[in-house]
């Protein structure tokens, strides 16, 4: 059975500081990966996707970049957090292409003081 | 791009009623609508989606009415219970060449014993 990984679970950082997010995906084999971005109480907004190692295309331009080094890992990073990053992270996956089912991972709860 | 609008944002019902949450997409071409359903501090959960080629489809007490012509999609939960307290999203893909999925700003629904 497929699993979804994500690291870490929560992270509180400062203004300024990077960021490196970490999302894995076991028992499939060249998914396609997703990064989403909540703000607390607020809706979904997909920021990243990748159909294959070392390919993302980035939907939403948030000061954020993301990187695909193997097939089954996607990584989610930036230099220089803002305050606006705050807010639940989820990675998620498909086997097929955007009219596929999405399935998210558990999620990454990031506060930015 | 597309855009997809929720409503109601607050539903409270008594428990044994019926819910109906309705969404509606822009893009004439989009073709799959799913349904999320997120409890507090969790990631969402797929609960139902439906496919362009289809206009109703049920599931455990679920049931998704697709009307293509009004660019309308909704969700009706039957027999309601507090377990179904939740936030729910509803969703349609993107087909402008990008894989994306534009989420509605979801709906706080509240069963009442």
């Amino acid at each position: 059975a497929q699993t979804i990984h994500q690291w870490p679970v929560a992270e509180i950082k400062a203004v300024g500081s990077p960021l490196s997010l970490g999302c894995t995906i076991k028992g499939k084999s060249s998914p396609n990966l997703y990064w989403y971005w909540q703000a607390t109480g607020g809706t979904l907004q997909q920021l990243f996707y990748s159909i294959t190692v070392g390919q993302v295309e980035s939907v939403v331009q948030l000061n954020l970049s993301a990187s695909r080094p193997k097939d089954d890992q996607f990584i989610l990073s930036t230099e220089k957090l803002l305050l606006s990053h705050s807010g639940f992270y989820l990675c998620a996956w498909s086997l097929g292409g955007v009219q596929d089912t999405q399935y998210f991972g558990p999620g990454t709860r990031l506060l930015v003081l | 791009g597309e855009q997809v609008e929720q409503l109601p944002s607050i539903l409270r019902v008594q428990e044994g009623s019926s819910a109906s949450i309705n969404c509606t997409y822009e893009n004439s071409a989009s073709n799959y609508f799913p349904w999320y359903k997120q409890e507090p501090g969790e990631n969402p959960k797929l609960i139902i989606d439906i496919r362009s080629n289809m206009e109703r489809k049920q599931t455990q007490g679920l049931i998704v009415l697709l009307d293509k012509k009004a660019k309308r999609f909704s969700l009706h939960i039957t027999d309601t219970q507090p377990g179904d307290s939740a936030m729910y999203f509803c969703a349609a893909s993107e087909t402008s060449g990008s894989w994306q999925l534009i989420f509605g700003s979801g709906t706080q629904l509240t069963v009442m014993p």
